[in-house]
């Protein structure tokens, strides 16, 4: 079956604009995260939804990060005023529930001129 | 702080030479620990979890081993289709959140 989609697959902007990433998960899969992995480092984790409520945003970096997940399926990520150093790739994985294995979609490649 | 730590960092085999990655981990309360693989520009590929101490599991020539404070993964006669980033990670007891290490960058040369 499909798996974990991710929009757009690269992302070019600069400094100071807004931008939006799309994760679509695995159907079915209430549990869904994002993570940023940036070069030559392992995931590191951002925040985790289940169904529609974030119940762990711990790894949001500061307030410019934001995400939401409005029915319970797609989330969006979002990052205000972009600074260089948000320049990663951000991946997003889903799974059945919790305590059951998460499973990644490609990523988005963002980059900050 | 939870920690998770990989060795080595890149290695490089012949085709058909077995050999381990290591990943020492200090989660408290582990709940489980997890095995991916990644290649170049692609997301984590999950392989394997393991839940306690003595736990193996084995895919293809990839076997998966646990002990108290470190996990190894055994690539036995790698092929160069496993050339890959190999991502270990932990999941604490109560938390969903994985907590990776930064992966061993494997190499097998034809």
């Amino acid at each position: 079956g499909a798996g974990v989609s991710q929009t757009p697959s690269n992302k070019v902007t600069e400094k100071g604009k807004y931008v939006e990433l799309r994760c679509d998960p695995i159907s079915g899969h209430t549990a869904l995260y994002w993570y940023r992995q940036s070069l030559g480092q392992g995931p590191e984790f951002l925040i985790y939804f289940q169904g529609t409520g974030a119940a762990d945003d711990s790894g949001l970096p500061n307030d410019r990060f934001f995400a939401v997940r409005p029915e319970g399926s797609v989330s969006t990520l979002k990052i205000q005023r972009t600074e260089r150093g948000d320049s990663a790739v951000y991946l997003c994985a889903s799974s059945l529930g919790i305590a059951t294995t998460q499973y990644f979609g490609p990523g988005t490649r963002l980059t900050v001129l | 702080e939870d920690q998770v730590t990989q060795s080595p960092e890149a290695l490089r085999l012949q085709e058909g030479e077995s050999s381990s990655l290591n990943c020492s981990y200090t989660v408290s309360g582990l709940r489980g620990l997890f095995w991916y693989r990644q290649d170049p520009g692609k997301g984590p590929e999950f392989l394997f979890t393991l839940y306690s101490a003595g736990e193996e599991k084995e895919k293809e020539r990839l076997k998966a081993t646990l002990t108290k404070k470190e996990s190894f993964l055994h690539i036995t006669a790698p092929k160069p289709e496993d050339s890959a980033t190999y991502l270990c990670a932990g999941t604490q007891g109560g938390s969903e959140k994985l907590v990776f290490g930064k992966g061993t960058k494997l190499t097998v040369n034809p």
